[in-house]
């Protein structure tokens, strides 16, 4: 069995600030992991993935993860937000035999002005 | 705009009625997903569907009832819901079930059982 868990329920950053949203996961077999943000009244929209090769992942509006095996994390980090980046960001991983995804529990960005 | 398109985007119903949320998309994706969310939760898998066949249920009560009538269109027929089924329900597609491709996400029906 897999899970993952998202350390910060919510995050407040003021804008053009950097931040950090925390994933770890736990799994006994290989993962694929993934981050998708919500926007208020929206479906998931993937931010990033990684599957295999390099650790460091980047993905769209200036996203990047990092995949770190021996803590068995996945953090999210922009180097500065901005207003129209808060949202729910959810972290998710799957096993190596499909996407059927395990979801975290969620953080809720909130950039103030 | 999303690539996956679910009708209607609001639906309130009472709890004898019957209802149908729709979903379709055009990528030639062969693997459907429904999920459900509630407020401030993570979605939950409801059904996925792979190549028009019913392949997972996750325990979901008979008042649900999934139809996958080819592989661009997706249902969830709705009968004698429960007011704690008000939920956000998503539908999201993928090139195949048995591989990494990402899940594409519709915007969600935001369903109200009174």
């Amino acid at each position: 069995a897999q899970s993952v868990t998202q350390l910060d329920s919510q995050v407040p950053v003021f804008e053009e600030a950097p931040v950090e949203l925390r994933c770890n996961y736990s799994s006994s077999v290989s993962v694929y992991l993934f981050w998708y943000v919500q926007y208020p009244n929206q479906g998931l929209q993937l931010l990033l993935k990684y599957l295999s090769g390099s650790t460091l992942v980047k993905g769209i509006n200036g996203f990047e993860a990092e995949f770190n095996k021996s803590q068995t994390s996945f953090h999210l980090r922009k180097p500065s937000v901005h207003i129209s980046d808060t949202a729910e960001y959810f972290c998710a991983v799957t096993r190596n035999a499909g996407n059927m995804l395990t979801f975290g529990g969620g953080t809720r960005l909130m950039v103030k002005p | 705009d999303t690539e996956v398109t679910q009708t209607p985007k609001h639906l309130v119903m009472g709890m004898t009625n019957k209802k149908s949320l729709k979903c379709e998309q055009h990528m030639g994706h062969r693997a459907m997903y429904w999920y459900k969310q509630k407020a401030k939760k993570p979605p939950e898998l409801m059904f996925v569907y792979s190549y028009e066949k019913l392949s997972i249920n996750e325990s979901v009560p008979s008042r649900f009832s999934p139809e996958c009538p080819n592989s661009s269109l997706l249902n969830l027929h709705l009968h004698a819901l429960q007011p704690e089924d008000s939920a956000l329900y998503l539908c999201a597609s993928s090139q195949g079930r048995r591989d990494q491709s990402p899940l594409h996400f519709g915007n969600g029906t935001r369903l109200t059982v009174t």
